[in-house]
């Protein structure tokens, strides 16, 4: 079975500080792809990132960064000089390679910057 | 380029009825999936449907079903409603080739249904 763990419920920090939201994962599969994705509170979800199982580069993307390690199972996402329109729900979510878009999500982490 | 549309957004219900909720995916996706999201349970993955077939399906009674239309537009259904399905349910559209399997998801705004 699959699992993806976030353990911070809630975070919050005051704008321009740096943030790291954690994600652990549990698979026993060998391909597997890996997802950030972003619920602001009109709802939907948006796509930050993907990464497959054999991928493990770090990748950064503006004041976005990820760091994926399989030795711990974890891909962990950092914002840099964090701003209010952060705010937001931030998911982690897993996917077999052969599940299509059956995405397993963690429970999500309220990100709230304060001004 | 229009997103992913849901509807409707916001609808009220009460215990024993059923209801149909309604997706529209991005133009040229052939892949759409259903979730269900609630403060509990959190986001979970109700089923996906590719070229008008089941691709997939998650741990959700018979009461919860879907289908597919061939211009790719997709509907649940929900029949014999309880509380619990109180939820905010987000359909997703994925492009080709395949649809989905690692790729990139994109989301409606959802339908909130409360059940009273």
């Amino acid at each position: 079975a699959q699992k993806v763990t976030q353990a911070q419920t809630e975070i919050s920090v005051v704008e321009k500080e740096d943030v790291t939201l954690d994600c652990v994962y549990e698979t026993r599969d060998t391909t597997y792809y890996l997802f950030w994705y972003k619920q602001p509170p009109s709802g939907e979800l948006v796509f930050l990132i993907r990464r497959n199982s054999f991928d493990e580069q770090n990748e950064i993307s503006g004041r976005y960064s990820w760091n994926f390690q399989k030795s711990t199972s974890s891909f962990n996402f950092t914002i840099t000089a964090s701003q209010v329109v952060d705010s937001a729900v931030y998911f982690c979510a897993l996917s077999r390679e052969t599940s299509g878009s059956r995405l397993t999500f963690g429970e999500g982490t309220q990100l709230t910057v304060n001004p | 380029k229009a997103g992913v549309t849901q509807t409707p957004r916001y609808l009220i219900k009460t215990r024993g009825q059923q209801v149909t909720l309604s997706c529209s995916p991005i133009s040229g996706h052939r892949s759409v999936s259903w979730y269900q999201q609630t403060p509990g349970q959190g986001l979970q993955f109700l089923f996906e449907y590719f070229s008008e077939t089941q691709r997939n399906k998650g741990n959700f009674p018979g009461r919860f079903s879907g289908r597919q239309f061939s211009n790719s537009r997709s509907e649940m259904n929900v029949s014999t409603l309880e509380l619990g399905d109180s939820a905010l349910y987000l359909c997703a559209s994925s492009p080709p080739p395949t649809g989905g399997a690692g790729g990139e998801l994109f989301f409606g705004e959802g339908s909130r249904l409360t059940v009273l």
